[in-house]
């Protein structure tokens, strides 16, 4: 059974500061996800990793993946207000040989940026 | 204007009563996917479906029926055998083909409280 931990489960940061989030899964996977919830919303795709090594960035957040450690990182330099939400982490195995994957989330990390 | 659309927004049960959320897609889209999230965690998997009359359980499928007659719509009927049906529940589409091209994107979600 595939297992997804994401460590912190709250990170309460102040304006400026950085910091990571970390993403162990227990099988072998082809991708992992990043997304982000605000509040009573639904799902914003931040990043889709592919392969060993793959490094992402979109503004003040970089994912990398290392598929060797089945570790993933959502890294957030420099923290603003605007980035308060939660972050999920999601592995795919893929169903039955097929291309669709099912996928499995961790439990999300809350975010709070303080001024 | 491509998208998922859920509906209702917001949804009261009755103990004892069986409901249906609405999940339709006009992204041409040959998956689909129902997920629950419950307060403080992450997304936990209850049906997909790969292709029309055709779909398969995922990790919580007791208490819950689908049905894919149509490629757009795949509805969700929460009975009343589901004992703790209050939930956020997502929708979720994606097409056939190697990543990142089978990316699986969200509706904005249906809650559902158990009065």
């Amino acid at each position: 059974e595939l297992k997804v931990e994401q460590n912190p489960l709250f990170l309460s940061m102040q304006e400026g500061k950085n910091y990571t989030i970390y993403c162990n899964y227990s099988t072998t996977s082809d991708r992992l996800y990043w997304y982000r919830q605000d509040p009573g919303k639904s799902l914003e795709s931040l990043f889709v990793l592919l392969s060993n090594g793959a490094v992402k960035q979109e503004g003040r957040l970089m994912a990398s993946l290392d598929t060797k450690a089945r570790l993933s990182t959502l890294h957030i330099t420099a923290a603003v207000h605007d980035l308060s939400a939660t972050y999920f982490c999601a592995v795919v195995i893929p169903a039955g040989g097929t291309s669709y994957g099912k996928l499995t989330f961790g439990q999300g990390t809350i975010l709070t940026v303080h001024p | 204007d491509g998208g998922i659309t859920q509906s209702p927004k917001y949804l009261f049960r009755k103990e004892g009563q069986n409901v249906t959320l609405s999940c339709e897609q006009n992204l041409n889209h040959d998956a689909m996917y129902w997920y629950r999230q419950d307060p403080g965690q992450g997304l936990r998997l209850i049906y997909y479906s790969q292709i029309v009359n055709d779909f398969q359980k995922g990790d919580i499928a007791e208490g819950y029926s689908v049905s894919r007659e149509k490629k757009e719509s795949f509805p969700l009927t929460v009975t009343s055998a589901q004992k703790n049906p209050t939930a956020f529940y997502l929708c979720a589409s994606s097409i056939a083909g190697p990543p990142p091209f089978n990316e699986q994107f969200f509706g904005p979600g249906t809650r559902l409280t158990v009065l």
